[in-house]
């Protein structure tokens, strides 16, 4: 279907260790969107991407997108007390540009100071 | 830059009870979303606006479920009669609706309902 799947649910990890979240489709996507929700708050965006194997940073956050364009991951390296909240990829809905999104369960990040 | 605004940030009401939800979204935005956010779940989208017409409620439970956008700039979501499964966060989100890609949508502090 339409859905995406993101892995794992939940992660427990030491400040300063890295964390990665993976995000998975079963079709190809036009693009993929990463949202950050602090615990208490509303989605945040974070990035987009659209081409085949691209990889785009953000001071500590490295996003990439698969060359098949089925999967992203969002990885952490030396996480901080900041980074705590849950992360979401979301894909566009069906195949033309109407804006809509389908999010995926989100990845939930505690980082143990 | 002033974000999506929503009222009320928290409501507590009875299963049956009605209630209603009001977004504003960013200024010059035309399009707008509202989705339901169950606790442990990413937002699911319920209805979708373009100006002051529907685009998309496939998703709205519309035997209890409306929405409008009167004058494509303020939205309210209403729900009459509540359930106890509607106990979530209702958040309101905005984007420009003029680019090609898929818009970056702006979200709201959200509505958190808690029906008993």
């Amino acid at each position: 279907g339409q859905q995406v799947m993101q892995i794992p649910q939940y992660q427990h990890v030491q400040e300063g260790e890295d964390f990665t979240t993976y995000c998975n489709s079963s079709t190809t996507l036009s693009n993929i969107q990463w949202y950050k929700q602090r615990p208490g708050g509303h989605p945040v965006f974070l990035i987009q991407l659209v081409k085949s194997g691209e990889v785009k940073k953000q001071k500590r956050l490295t996003f990439q997108f698969g060359e098949a364009k089925k999967n992203s991951s969002l990885h952490i390296t030396a996480t901080q007390t900041t980074d705590v909240g849950t992360y979401f990829c979301a894909r566009p809905l069906g195949s033309s540009n109407t804006g809509k999104l389908i999010f995926g369960q989100g990845t939930t990040l505690q980082v143990k100071p | 830059e002033a974000g999506v605004a929503q009222s009320p940030r928290y409501k507590i009401i009875e299963k049956r009870q009605s209630v209603a939800f009001w977004c504003n979204p960013i200024s010059g935005h035309a399009t707008l979303y509202w989705y339901q956010q169950i606790l442990g779940q990413g937002p699911k989208l319920l209805i979708q606006f373009q100006n002051n017409g529907v685009v998309d409620d496939s998703q709205l439970p519309k035997d209890r479920f409306s929405a409008e956008r009167l004058k494509g700039v303020d939205s309210t979501l209403k729900i009459q009669p509540a359930k106890l499964e509607d106990s979530a966060v209702y958040l309101c989100a905005s984007s420009s609706g003029r680019g090609p890609r898929t818009d970056t949508q702006y979200f709201g502090p959200g509505t958190r309902l808690t029906v008993l």
